[in-house]
């Protein structure tokens, strides 16, 4: 069974504070992974993604990618209220682009 | 451009009764997919389309649900008979076909309760 894990949470920062989030995966044949942010009673929508080894930038978000250590992240930067929410990790685990998703960490960001 | 869009959004069943979702996803969109998503977990995928054949229904409980993509456009997934456990969120996403676009897009959803 191939998966990908997230600790559920809730993951509590100030505002303003780096939020870290963390993802493992097992299938070390996994190409790309997501980030999916999803609100209470919403669909989730796509953050950013990365494929490559390393770290990723969009604005407050960044992603890293350890193969090596099936290990993705996702730091937020100036955490906003605004960014509570349940953030899901998923990973592209073969070329039929499937997409299998953690069960996602709840991340509280306190005024 | 229109995003993938979903109906009836909200239903209320009884045991052993069925019911069926629609999703027509956005225009052009190869690959199609539908994820179940039950309160507090990640969406699991059901099965995925590409085109109008069958990629992967390996999670998709035979014996009670049932999906089509006539056409390779519109889909239905069906449960028939429903139980208590597939109260769920019935996500329906789709992606291109073109190589290195990797964005996949979930439409809102349709919320079943079971009871």
């Amino acid at each position: 069974q191939k998966e990908v894990e997230q600790n559920s949470g809730p993951l509590s920062v100030p505002e303003g504070a780096i939020a870290s989030l963390n993802c493992t995966y097992s299938d070390r044949g996994s190409q790309s992974f997501f980030w999916y942010r999803q609100y209470s009673g919403k669909s989730p929508e796509l953050i950013m993604f990365i494929y490559s080894n390393g770290d990723k930038e969009d604005g407050r978000f960044t992603a890293q990618l350890n193969k090596a250590s099936q290990y993705v992240s996702l730091l937020i930067r100036d955490s906003q209220p605004s960014d509570s929410a349940t953030y899901l990790c998923a990973g592209q685990v073969d070329s039929s682009y499937k997409l299998i998703f953690g069960s996602g960490t709840r991340l509280l960001v306190r005024p | 451009e229109a995003g993938v869009a979903q109906s009836p959004r909200y239903k209320i069943i009884e045991k052993r009764q069925s019911v069926a979702f629609w999703c027509n996803p956005i225009s052009g969109h190869a690959t199609l997919y539908w994820y179940q998503q039950i309160l507090g977990q990640g969406p699991k995928l059901l099965i995925q389309f590409q085109n109008n054949g069958v990629v992967d229904d390996s999670q998709l409980p035979k014996d009670r649900f049932s999906a089509e993509r006539l056409k390779g456009v519109d889909s239905t997934l069906k449960i028939q008979p429903a139980k208590l456990e597939d109260s769920a969120v019935y996500l329906c996403a789709s992606r291109p076909l073109r190589q290195g676009l990797n964005t996949i897009y979930f439409g809102e959803g349709s919320w079943l309760t079971v009871v």
